[in-house]
């Protein structure tokens, strides 16, 4: 049962140009979405959140859309940089726990 | 301020053998979480711990997987015994309170192979 999904395994960008991963989600009971960041050997690091209020949050390079119509999130990295070179996971929960459900995950690619 | 502790960072077991997974969450958090990651797909829920009760191990086979928190700060996750799809990143994470909006902060992960 996924709940969460990111349907592209892989992106690659030219360094400078914008980055564009996407994620859609089933369950219309999650109030809260997030995007972690993982390099290889770590742990997934936080990156940005969006509540289910909002359609956008914005910090600095890293932008969050959430449409809830279509149940579908981005995330916007402007401009792109070699070391932005990771797997992103999207991730929600819903208000009545903390379980967060996640994505399999986008392995981006920027080039120099 | 620390972050997530986890060890041992890596583990090589024979299959059938036991193991454990160690895991200090960020001071003053409340709510501890381990997730399996197998190699290719996101982080799976395996047990979520509030304080030092369970508030959902729905996930977590509980024929081979055991996890504690008994004095609500650290926790350990056994596998006894271990199959060869248990091979995966073990990750320990924490959050504030149990109630969406936290965000939850991942450990650098367990790395258990099992041959």
């Amino acid at each position: 049962d996924q709940q969460v999904k990111q349907n592209s395994p892989s992106l690659s960008v030219q360094e400078g140009r914008i980055s564009i991963l996407n994620c859609d989600y089933t369950n219309s009971m999650f109030d809260y979405f997030l995007w972690y960041k993982k390099y290889p050997a770590e742990g997934p690091t936080f990156l940005i959140s969006i509540s289910s209020i909002k359609d956008k949050n914005e910090d600095g390079r890293f932008t969050v859309f959430l449409n809830k119509s279509a149940k579908h999130l981005s995330l916007h990295i402007v401009p792109s940089q070699p070391g932005d070179s990771a797997v992103y996971f999207c991730a929600a929960s819903s208000a009545n726990n903390n379980d967060m459900r996640f994505g399999a995950g986008t392995r981006l690619t920027v080039k120099p | 301020e620390a972050g997530v502790a986890q060890s041992p960072r890596y583990k090589i077991i024979e299959k059938r053998q036991s193991v454990a997974f160690w895991c200090n969450p960020i001071s003053g958090h409340a709510t501890l979480y381990w997730y399996q990651q197998i190699l290719g797909q996101g982080p799976k829920l395996l047990i979520q711990f509030q304080n030092n009760g369970v508030v959902d191990d729905s996930q977590l086979p509980k024929d081979r997987f055991s996890a504690e928190r008994l004095k609500g700060v650290d926790s350990t996750l056994k596998i006894q015994p271990a199959k060869l799809e248990d091979s995966a990143v073990y990750l320990c994470a924490s959050s504030l309170s149990l109630h969406s909006g936290n965000t939850i902060y991942f450990g650098e992960g367990s790395w258990l192979t099992v041959v």
